[in-house]
């Protein structure tokens, strides 16, 4: 049972365009929903996290969008740079996330590559 | 650098055997995650510790096993090794169990297996 579905798989965008990165998940009981960035040969490091009391959290070029009501979150990245390419994967935690007593679920993950 | 060591980063090694695999957390982290990455699969959790003992288990076979030890350092065991245990497997720290805290992640070991 997938606990968070990722859309899409892959994405090419020229730069400067506007990625959109979307995940769905089921959990009422998630409350914290982060985004991950993962360069080739890299673990995934965090890139912004958003908690569902709130709609929206930019940070730089960075912003999630959360609809709690249609239990969906989304990444845009702003402006986007060659150096954006890389893979992002959303997640989700909280009790019974099938991560752990409080380990995360990820999403499938997005390659995203960004096109000079 | 996230602060979380992994060694060894690869690792070839034949159908049958086993290996060990190891993680030192980030300074003062009490809670250790195994995830193992493939491509069909993404990211699976596979166990939990937190502060020597295990907390939560995920998707790990019988044939895997994984320890914290007292320096909160930790061990993933892998034994009867088959093809499809050919993956990027990730440990990751987090300071506490209370959630709400970032895990961060170290940068793999690479395991194929021929």
């Amino acid at each position: 049972q997938q606990q968070v579905k990722q859309s899409p798989q892959s994405l090419i965008v020229q730069k400067g365009g506007i990625p959109i990165i979307n995940c769905a998940y089921e959990n009422t009981a998630f409350d914290y929903f982060p985004w991950y960035q993962q360069f080739p040969g890299k673990g995934p490091a965090l890139l912004i996290a958003i908690r569902p009391d709130v709609s929206e959290k930019k940070e730089g070029r960075f912003t999630i969008s959360f609809n709690k009501s249609a239990k969906q979150f989304s990444l845009h990245i702003m402006d986007s740079q060659p150096g954006d390419s890389a893979t992002y994967f959303c997640a989700a935690r909280g009790a019974h996330s099938g991560g752990g007593a409080d380990g995360l679920t990820f999403g499938k993950g997005t390659h995203l590559i960004i096109q000079p | 650098d996230s602060g979380v060591t992994q060694t060894p980063k690869h690792l070839i090694t034949a159908t049958g055997q086993r290996v060990t695999l190891r993680c030192s957390p980030r300074s003062g982290d009490l809670s250790v995650y195994w995830y193992q990455q493939s491509l069909d699969q993404g990211l699976q959790f596979l166990i939990q510790y937190y502060n020597g003992e295990e907390r939560a288990k995920g998707n790990i076979l019988e044939r895997f096993s994984a320890q914290q030890f007292p320096d909160l350092h930790s061990e993933l065991n892998l034994s009867s090794l088959e093809l499809g245990d050919s993956a990027l497997y990730f440990c990751a720290s987090s300071p506490t169990g209370i959630f709400g805290n970032t895990i961060y992640f170290g940068e793999g070991s690479w395991l194929t297996v021929v």
